[in-house]
């Protein structure tokens, strides 16, 4: 199994900043992906943090909004850059310890509320 | 393009009953079906499947996978209020997930 930590696990934002959130990972894994979860709805990935090299963004996620760092096999961040009310959301990452077909380990989440 | 969806969207039973939760898909490359309850913010791990026909069982819970009719059932027998939760599937190559199933059990 593997731990992940995350933080902040709750901030209050004003309309136009940013703010970045990190995963912290006690063991080396493979994949690190990273979900965003609007209220009353299920999780949309947002995008696959690739370790030493750009993420892979879904459709209708851009890196200018989300920027995604990966500098090694145990840590990843997200910004949420020039946020707007819209933006208010659960955001979670998660991490898969092997090759494809193993289980999804969760960060404890972040919620987010812009004003 | 991929999707998972879940059904039902959300249901409300009395303890002691017993539920089924559907989830079917249609993803290329398909390498496996996980299932997760979701009471506050993180998911928690119940089950991963990846071959048909062949039933995962933990407790109370269980679940199968239907690789030929692509869809997967969540079963949860003698529900007690500690099951209410959301109940969401999600299908690996890209881990997608569905749109969840809300349980609600009522004492």
């Amino acid at each position: 199994s593997a731990v992940i930590s995350q933080k902040p696990s709750r901030d209050i934002c004003q309309r136009g900043t940013s703010l970045t959130i990190q995963c912290q990972v006690d063991s080396q894994v493979t994949m690190m992906f990273w979900y965003r979860q609007q209220p009353g709805q299920s999780l949309t990935l947002i995008a696959t943090a690739n370790q030493g090299s750009e993420a892979t963004y879904e459709s209708g996620f851009v890196i200018d909004k989300f920027p995604i760092s990966r500098p090694n096999l145990t840590f990843s961040t997200l910004t949420v850059s020039n946020m707007s009310p819209e933006d208010s959301s659960i955001y979670l990452c998660s991490a898969m310890k092997g090759a494809r077909g193993e289980k999804l380990f969760f960060g404890s989440g972040t919620q987010l509320s812009v004003l | 393009e991929d999707k998972v969806v879940q059904s039902p969207l959300s249901l409300v039973v009395h303890e002691g009953d017993t539920v089924t939760l559907n989830c079917s898909y249609e993803v290329t490359n398909f390498r496996s079906l996980l299932w997760y309850k979701q009471e506050k913010k993180a998911p928690t791990f119940l089950f991963m499947l990846t071959s048909s026909g062949i039933e995962k069982k933990s407790g109370r819970l269980s679940s199968i996978l239907d690789k030929k009719e692509l869809f997967s059932i969540l079963n949860i027998t003698a529900t007690q209020t500690g099951d209410s939760a959301v109940y969401l599937c999600a299908v690996e190559r890209d881990m997608r997930f569905g749109a969840g199933t809300r349980l609600t059990v009522k004492p």
